[in-house]
This record gives structure tokens, sequence and C-alpha cells, in this order.
């Protein structure tokens, strides 16, 4: 069966250090990949999409890359901040189109 | 203004009761989604649609109809709830439903059922 996994569910950090996250799956050849972010109460918010042939995607603070042999995307917030608290979400489309998200890992950042 | 918008809310009812969650998108996406968020705030997929009709349909109770009056709206109707129907649901939307669209969501339902 298809599977996205988030190793883990909680990382706390302290202000100013490098958050790196982890989504790993089985069973999908995707052709590109996407993070998104999730406040309390709110809405995913999509952040980064990374194609296949693309081993590495930044914006502003974050670097996202993306492994097709391993099979993993690596997900980094480099001088993290408070702001950054959040629970971030990595997601994958099957070839019918069905976008499926991973469980997700919340991140806090202490100042 | 607000990209996807959903009411209500919240939402607590009792079981056995049929209650209705509305979605609009003003992006001029054509594809709209369905999606369910239990306590382990595991987000799956329900339903999609693209030009109102129904491309995506996931194992999901007859209980739980959508429906597409028009590409900008997309609504859901749940009979005869269960306790098991609690959860937050999240409307969203994509442009054409192709395979690198990122989606743009509401800010969600909390369904109680009680």
């Amino acid at each position: 069966s298809q599977k996205i996994e988030q190793n883990s569910e909680a990382l706390n950090i302290q202000e100013g250090k490098t958050a790196t996250l982890t989504c790993n799956y089985t069973n999908y050849s995707p052709a590109y990949l996407q993070w998104y972010r999730q406040d309390p109460g709110r809405g995913p918010v999509f952040l980064l999409l990374i194609r296949e042939n693309e081993k590495e995607k930044r914006k502003e603070r974050l670097k996202v890359t993306f492994d097709t042999t391993l099979k993993q995307s690596l997900f980094h917030i480099t001088a993290s901040q408070p702001a950054d608290s959040a629970t971030y979400l990595c997601a994958l489309r099957s070839n019918d189109y069905k976008l499926s998200f991973g469980a997700g890992t919340t991140v806090t950042v202490r100042a | 203004d607000t990209a996807v918008s959903q009411t209500p809310k919240y939402l607590v009812t009792q079981m056995g009761n049929d209650k209705s969650i509305k979605c609009e998108q003003n992006l001029g996406h054509d594809t709209m989604y369905w999606y369910k968020q239990d306590s382990k705030k595991f987000l799956k997929i329900m339903f999609s649609y693209n030009n109102k009709e129904l491309i995506i349909n996931e194992t999901v109770p007859n209980r739980f109809s959508p429906k597409s009056p028009d590409k900008a709206h997309l609504n859901l109707h749940i009979n005869s709830l269960e306790l098991g129907d609690s959860a937050v649901y999240f409307c969203a939307s994509s442009q054409q439903g192709g395979i690198n669209s990122p989606l743009h969501f509401g800010n969600g339902t909390r369904l109680t059922v009680t």
C-alpha cells in the first residue's frame, strides 16, 4: 500500500538553529512533492513544490531536497524563528491525481 | 478577500441529524476538494470535483454527499450523523487538478457530533 511517513511528530528547537524534517514515501512514483504549513485552527498553506529532476529548492529560509532513489524529501528551516512554529506536511500525488498528505511534524521554536 | 471560504466554522449537532457545510472559492479554480482531518491531525481526501463533475470519490459512507452547483462552490451534506463523523472538514481548490497544482485550503469546519 502507498504510505507517506514523516519521521517525527514533534520537533523542538532553539531560535536561530536549523530544523530538519523528513518525509519518506513507499509505493509512489511522484513527479512532484509538495510541502505545506498548517497553523492551529487554520487550513494548510502551500509552501514549496519540488520536481523529481530538482535536487534542491529554496524559498527564503526554507530549503527542500528530493531524492527519488531514497524515496525521501528533507525540509529545512534555517535561522529558525518562533514565528516558524507550526505543523509541516508533505504531500504527494498518486497517478489518479489524489493529493495525499503525511501526518505532519509539529515544530516548536523556543526563543 | 478570502480565497476559499467555508461556513460554518463550528458545527455542533446530535447524532442522527442531517447537516451541510458550504464552500466557495474566488480563485477561478476548476477543481475543488473535501478533506477530513481526524483527531490525529491526519488529512484524508474524501471527494474532488472538476468543473462540477465528480472525479474522486474515496471510500466514504454514502451518508456523505457532495454537491457542486457551479465550479466556484462545493457543498457537503451529511445525513444521519454519527459520533465518528466528528472531525475538521477542509475544503480546497486547485487550478485544473493538474499533477503539480498546489491546493488552496479553507480554514476548516469543526464538526462535533454528540
